[in-house]
């Protein structure tokens, strides 16, 4: 078992949709939360930063933490064509450095 | 440059050959990270440096993976006798230190043939 799990998707939503994306994680000791945006043949781009548990809002995006479940979230509102991406969640623990433990990301396509 | 820069962007290689790939951090940037994605998968973490010296290479798969940081700037992944397996996009990221925001490049596509 993947220490983060993510849905792969893809995922299609009319323009304007919420979009709601989730990953799962199996170490306890995780306190810091990533999600990163990745367009094709491009690097991953951080779009929220969270620590611990408890929600971040960011214009469209909302990130929640849940420890106790060990699941977290991203919401976008109002999604966009331009939205359209692979979205992966990261997370790591306390003194690993930057070392991020990433699931296998969530295809988007938001469609016109 | 604003970014973080991997040279060369794609590279094609006969199995067995040797690969040196390289990445420009930001400038200033203490903390430089390798990771490797491959297709449909989440980039898994090779190793990094704080300055000149690896602070952590445990993602590194075998001893056929080496990387460098000679003057705590410039980073050189070195990968001797290329598997097929190898194949998968080498992504390099920076730091103004260890457990900032981590930038990162395009990566390098690397196809082991």
């Amino acid at each position: 078992q993947k220490e983060v799990e993510q849905d792969p998707g893809p995922l299609s939503v009319p323009e304007g949709a919420i979009v709601s994306l989730n990953c799962t994680y199996s170490n306890s000791a995780f306190q810091y939360f990533m999600w990163y945006r990745q367009y094709s043949r491009k690097g991953p781009e951080l779009l929220m930063y969270t620590y611990s548990s408890g929600n971040k809002e960011d214009g469209r995006f909302t990130a929640q933490v849940d420890k106790s479940s060990k699941y977290i979230s991203l919401f976008i509102r109002d999604s966009q064509p331009s939205d359209s991406a692979t979205y992966l969640c990261a997370m790591r623990y306390t003194g690993g450095g930057n070392k991020l433990t990433f699931g296998t990301g969530t295809q988007l396509k938001v469609e016109l | 440059g604003a970014g973080v820069s991997q040279t060369p962007s794609n590279k094609v290689t006969e199995k067995g050959k040797y690969v040196e790939l390289r990445c420009d951090p930001i400038s200033g940037h203490t903390a430089l990270y390798w990771y490797r994605q491959s297709l449909g998968q989440g980039p898994e973490f090779l190793i990094y440096f704080q300055g000149t010296g690896a602070a952590d290479d445990s993602g590194l798969p075998n001893d056929r993976f080496f990387a460098v940081r000679p003057e705590g700037s410039v980073s050189t992944l070195k990968i001797q006798r290329t598997e097929r397996g190898d194949s998968a996009v080498y992504l390099c990221a920076s730091g103004r230190a260890v457990g900032t925001e981590a930038f990162f490049g395009q990566g390098t596509r690397l196809t082991v043939v």
